[in-house]
């Protein structure tokens, strides 16, 4: 079955930095891979999501980036602010209906000001 | 619109005891997905339900827990006989039929003692 990895699992940054997420998965078959931000005790709520026919995809400060060949996704957050410290999950799975997210283990992002 | 509502937010059971866990899906949505949550980690696939059917369960850890949505809309979780390593967060998420997005509830924290 599918597996993901994520890194690194915590990330201090200075307001107004940047922050870069790294994730990878196994199963070939993947073709959707959202990010959901968790903040404490909330419900994991949807940020960005890409599917493999796109490499990138932006949204203001946050960008997806996709390497079908190596199996890799990455979130990019520019200019950080306080409030967006939170958990960060990246996810993949079949984008057809029924087939659950495989998480990873998540990166807690800190931002300092 | 409502979001994806989850209760008892907070659950406390005794070792042995039986817990019943609700979940109400956005209105509309015919996928429903339960997932559990330990502390620190991402959230892991349970089980799956489009419509009232339960098309995966291949997630759920022991017999133990059952789920049902048996009109196609609310589903509960229930979990017998709980055990302390049942202690985690438990969220429910919604999807359309069509659109890869889930939306997540709030979840319920389960203790068990």
């Amino acid at each position: 079955g599918e597996n993901v990895e994520q890194h690194p699992s915590t990330l201090s940054v200075q307001e107004g930095d940047s922050a870069v997420i790294k994730c990878t998965y196994s199963d070939s078959a993947s073709n959707y891979f959202p990010w959901y931000k968790q903040e404490l005790g909330k419900r994991p709520q949807l940020i960005i999501d890409i599917r493999s026919n796109v490499g990138e995809k932006k949204d203001q400060r946050i960008a997806v980036t996709l390497n079908k060949t190596a199996k890799h996704f990455s979130l990019h957050i520019t200019e950080t602010q306080p409030e967006d410290s939170a958990v960060y999950f990246c996810a993949a799975s079949i984008k057809e209906a029924g087939t659950a997210l495989i998480f990873g283990k998540g990166t807690t992002l800190s931002v300092s000001s | 619109g409502a979001g994806v509502s989850q209760s008892p937010r907070y659950k406390v059971a005794k070792r042995g005891q039986d817990v019943a866990l609700r979940c109400d899906p956005i209105s509309g949505h015919v996928s429903l997905f339960w997932y559990q949550q330990a502390l620190g980690q991402g959230p892991e696939f349970l089980t799956y339900f489009q419509n009232e059917a339960q098309l995966d369960k291949s997630g759920l850890p022991s017999d133990r827990f059952f789920a049902e949505r048996p009109e196609g809309s609310v589903s509960t979780l229930k979990i017998q006989r709980t055990q302390q390593e049942d202690s985690a967060v438990y969220l429910c998420a919604s999807r359309t039929g069509i659109q890869e997005t889930q939306y997540f509830g709030p979840g319920t924290r389960l203790l068990v003692l």
